[in-house]
């Protein structure tokens, strides 16, 4: 049931903004972009979530294609404890959020 | 900041053993879910809760579990009958909103079961 499609993993130098892909080709009108993250021994983490305009919070971006076919999660200046798994959510009208493997971002000091 | 809380943060039992995990969701959140995350695993889902009711449930809830919200601010999960295929993380969340005014759910810190 997997709807989104991410890299496996990536890596950043800290303090360097980082882009965080994900296509979603089969999206319907109704399906919300949601982002999560799992910090390690963490449970997972709200980031941000868009429908079509591009979204700003004090955590992050989220920038959506004109199509909705593929979204860029942004950190403006990542930071050692942004390393995580990031996982790219699509949500319809029904309640449940599920989860894929995610990207494994990776910060280098 | 408002945040969901779970209890306890790590619990062992025995096979065959019931076992209940709470949690404390965002006061005024309606929505209500139960994860569960296997060592190195993805994140699954296992139930949603809205209403007084379930609203959806995976194949992995089957009748061994149940949800309960027995006082307006506790959220319950419970395994009857206790399998070492239980052991996992199990994440409690709560969302405040649906449909056209759908926000993030908040997730707690999670309990570790340990089924021996």
């Amino acid at each position: 049931d997997a709807k989104t499609t991410q890299p496996n993993s990536m890596e950043s130098n800290e303090e360097e903004p980082v882009h965080l892909p994900c296509n979603h080709s089969t999206i319907s009108g109704t399906d919300y972009i949601h982002w999560y993250r799992q910090l390690p021994s963490q449970g997972p983490e709200y980031v941000i979530h868009g429908l079509t305009s591009n979204v700003n919070n004090r955590m992050a971006s989220l920038a959506i294609a004109e199509d909705r076919k593929s979204s860029t999660l942004i950190l403006h200046r990542a930071t050692l404890r942004d390393a995580a798994v990031y996982y790219c959510i699509l949500r319809d009208l029904d309640d449940k959020i599920i989860f894929g493997k995610g990207t494994r971002l990776h910060i280098l000091p | 900041e408002p945040e969901v809380t779970q209890t306890p943060s790590h619990q062992v039992t025995q096979m065959g053993q019931e076992v209940i995990l709470r949690c404390v969701p965002i006061s005024n959140h309606l929505y209500f879910y139960w994860y569960r995350q296997i060592l190195g695993q993805k994140v699954e889902f296992l139930v949603s809760f809205y209403n007084n009711e379930i609203s959806e449930k995976s194949e992995i809830f089957d009748d061994q579990f149940s949800v309960e919200r027995p006082d307006g601010s506790n959220f319950t999960l419970k395994i009857r009958s206790t399998k070492l295929e239980d052991s996992a993380m199990y994440f409690c969340a709560s969302s405040e909103g649906e449909g056209p005014f759908r926000v993030g759910a908040f997730f707690g810190q999670g309990t570790r079961l340990t089924v021996v």
